[in-house]
């Protein structure tokens, strides 16, 4: 199946610092790409739907000064939590959507990225 | 009402049994449908892709799609322990958010 590529895998930051995540589909371009959070034991729950060349969409009661997404490419998108905080600390993944496969609807994830606040 | 309703398990099989994975939902604009397994600790994995109702044979997977039931299954035969993990069904309606939509998961073990 297709790649998706998210690094860091893992990060360690200090309240109030900034953290980057990216994503990178490898071997395929994604247009969409797609960011979520999970915590323990529970499904994923979408924070917002990246577009290359345009804003993102955020979910309702996603904070957009918070998470800052950028598509710049149609390979890349990255997550930016800024002024990060302990309740921040979480599992996040992105997916990108495949336009090559499945009509358009395949949707491929990353590993994931966990991040710890102290 | 969820739009997806998967049971969370814990399922528990022993090596060898086939196992059996659905999720029913309520949204009939639902056109395509996936499974992903989901390692503890790693993003999920698309294992199985089906565009409306049918079959779909992959190796030791087989997904099926009912539509008019409104019910989808993930068929997994002559089970492993590495098939341990927790299996997340998801639906697109096929509009242009391509937003899946994902059950809450089914934890699945299997024992040696």
């Amino acid at each position: 199946g297709a790649v998706v590529s998210q690094h860091p895998s893992w990060v360690i930051c200090k309240s109030g610092t900034s953290v980057k995540i990216e994503c990178r589909s490898l071997d395929f371009q994604a247009t969409t790409m797609f960011w979520y959070r999970q915590f323990p034991k529970q499904s994923l729950m979408l924070m917002a739907t990246s577009n290359e060349g345009s804003k993102a969409t955020y979910e309702q009661g996603v904070e957009k000064d918070k998470f800052l997404i950028n598509h710049a490419s149609l390979t890349l998108s990255t997550l930016t939590v800024t002024s990060a905080h302990p309740e921040d600390s979480s599992f996040y993944i992105c997916s990108a959507r495949d336009l090559g496969r499945g009509g358009g609807n395949t949707i491929y994830f990353g590993e994931g990225s966990w991040l710890t606040v102290v | 009402q969820k739009e997806v309703e998967q049971d969370p398990g814990p399922l528990s099989v022993p090596e060898g049994a086939i196992v059996s994975l659905n999720c029913t939902y309520s949204n009939s604009a639902f056109q395509y449908f996936m499974w992903y397994r989901q390692y503890s600790r790693k993003g999920p994995e698309l294992l199985m892709y089906t565009y409306s109702s049918g079959n779909k044979e992959d190796g030791r997977f087989t997904a099926q799609v009912d539509k008019s039931s409104k019910y989808i299954s993930l068929f997994i035969r002559d089970s492993q322990p590495s098939d341990s993990a927790t299996y997340l069904c998801a639906m697109l309606s096929g509009d242009s958010s391509y937003k899946l939509i994902f059950g809450s998961g089914t934890r699945l073990l299997v024992r040696p």
